[in-house]
């Protein structure tokens, strides 16, 4: 069984470009978690959809950033423009049920330069 | 609102001596607890979780956790430690609001074991 899939592995992009991160599931999990790590600190919780409905998006930092989940499967994570301080890996993972047991990709490293 | 707090940057320990990892939690009710290990470019991995019972509890690759609900603590430990062993741990406590859960995590503890 495929696991959980992140493109790109990384990018590298000038301030006030736009980047495009995309996440595949484990197939059949409803819940969508994406997470950001910025050098050195804690996991951030960015939002948890359930299906194609955000559940949560307490965590997203402000309106530059735009998550989708089509159709409840895969989902992508926009930065537009994209600032100095959104560098860092961007996880994503996946669960069937809420039992806390989440199944992450290996995550996109954003370079903004 | 809940958190974890993992107090050592990083924690260094011979090969075959026992390794500890501490974790400090801060919730309201009862707390689900984890622990995940994150290798050189790979996802995070579960390891194991507390939820409700014993308060030893043992994952994978002969890992094993001790919730103590007096000194809010949820340490990770090994008996035996291996030099793959080295790599990143999170500390995590489950989080509920409204219908929806998440996992908040703490900021990571490296563990570096030297042959």
């Amino acid at each position: 069984e495929a696991g959980v899939t992140q493109f790109p592995s990384h990018s590298v992009i000038e301030k006030g470009q736009t980047v495009t991160l995309r996440c595949d599931p484990i197939s059949g999990h409803d819940n969508l978690y994406w997470y950001r790590r910025v050098m050195g600190k804690e996991i951030k919780f960015l939002l948890h959809f359930v299906k194609e409905s955000k559940q949560d998006e307490s965590g997203m930092p402000n309106n530059r950033f735009l998550a989708e989940r089509t159709g409840g499967t895969y989902s992508t994570l926009k930065v537009q423009p994209a600032e100095l301080e959104d560098s860092g890996v961007y996880f994503c993972a996946s669960s069937q049920a809420y039992t806390g047991e989440l199944f992450f990709g290996e995550g996109s490293r954003l370079t903004v330069l | 609102a809940q958190s974890v707090a993992q107090p050592e940057d990083q924690v260094n320990v011979a090969e075959g001596n026992p390794l500890t990892v501490k974790c400090t939690y801060s919730v309201s009710g009862n707390p689900y607890l984890f622990w995940y290990v994150q290798y050189p470019n790979r996802g995070l991995q579960f390891l194991l979780k507390y939820i409700t019972g014993d308060n030893l509890v043992k994952g994978s690759y002969g890992f094993e956790a001790e919730f103590n609900k007096s000194q809010t603590s949820f340490h990770l430990k090994k008996p035996s430690a291996l030099v793959s062993d080295s790599a990143l741990y999170f500390c995590a406590v489950r989080e509920r609001k409204d219908s929806s859960y998440k996992l908040i995590f703490g900021s990571g503890t490296r563990l570096l074991v030297r042959p």
